[in-house]
């Protein structure tokens, strides 16, 4: 079984400031990980993904997350936050084991917030 | 490309009614996923099939819920009799088959209120 925990339900930055949104997952299998944002009244919109390839993974938007499974990690960055990153985003995972077949578990979700 | 369609997008109706739900997903895909979404609970993943067939409804959460994927272009999530506390917004989700990594597409819900 895999989960998600993804630290901090709000986050506030500055507009030009540096988003971290931080996801850490459980799986006992090697696992894909993603992370998706949300708009409001709107569906769930992919930003990047991890499967097992280059463990420092570039998105849309100017998004990227590095997988570090040490510390069973998969953080999303962003060097400088705008107005428009105002969303939900959310972090899942599902085992590669399943040829990603299994459905995702996601995390509760991280509010961004950006203060003008 | 025509991505994964949902309707209705909003359901207003009172406890005790029927309820259903419909998705098209995208064209070629072999996998269908239900969600709900609460505040309290998040998303969860309610079942799923492949190729038309139910693989996987553990997270169905009671009786009163039913899906169907009658042929690969259409699924309907149906609820009977409704209650307040299944007040949700409900996604479907598709995904290819081969070569596939995991990555849902969403339709953009169906938020449904039980008065």
């Amino acid at each position: 079984a895999q989960s998600v925990t993804q630290l901090g339900s709000h986050v506030s930055v500055s507009e030009g400031a540096l988003v971290l949104l931080r996801c850490n997952y459980s799986s006992s299998v090697p696992p894909y990980l993603f992370w998706y944002v949300q708009y409001p009244n709107q569906g769930l919109q992919l930003l990047l993904k991890y499967t097992s390839a280059a463990t420092l993974v570039k998105g849309i938007n100017g998004f990227e997350a590095e997988f570090k499974k040490s510390e069973t990690s998969f953080h999303l960055t962003k060097p400088s936050a705008h107005m428009s990153d105002a969303a939900e985003y959310f972090c899942a995972v599902t085992s590669s084991s399943g040829g990603g077949a299994d459905g995702l578990t996601f995390g509760k979700g991280t509010h961004l917030i950006i203060q003008p | 490309d025509a991505g994964v369609i949902q309707s209705p997008r909003h359901e207003v109706t009172e406890m005790g009614q029927e309820v259903t739900l419909r998705c098209k997903p995208i064209s070629g895909h072999d996998y269908l996923f239900w969600y709900r979404q609460t505040m309290m609970r998040g998303l969860e993943l309610l079942i799923y099939f492949n190729n038309n067939v139910p693989i996987d409804d553990s997270g169905m959460p009671e009786d009163r819920f039913s899906a169907k994927m009658p042929n690969a272009s259409f699924s309907t999530l149906k609820i009977q009799p409704s209650e307040p506390r299944d007040s949700a917004v409900y996604f479907c989700a598709s995904s290819p088959g081969v070569g596939n990594t995991g990555e849902l597409f969403f339709g953009e819900g169906s938020r449904l209120t039980v008065l």
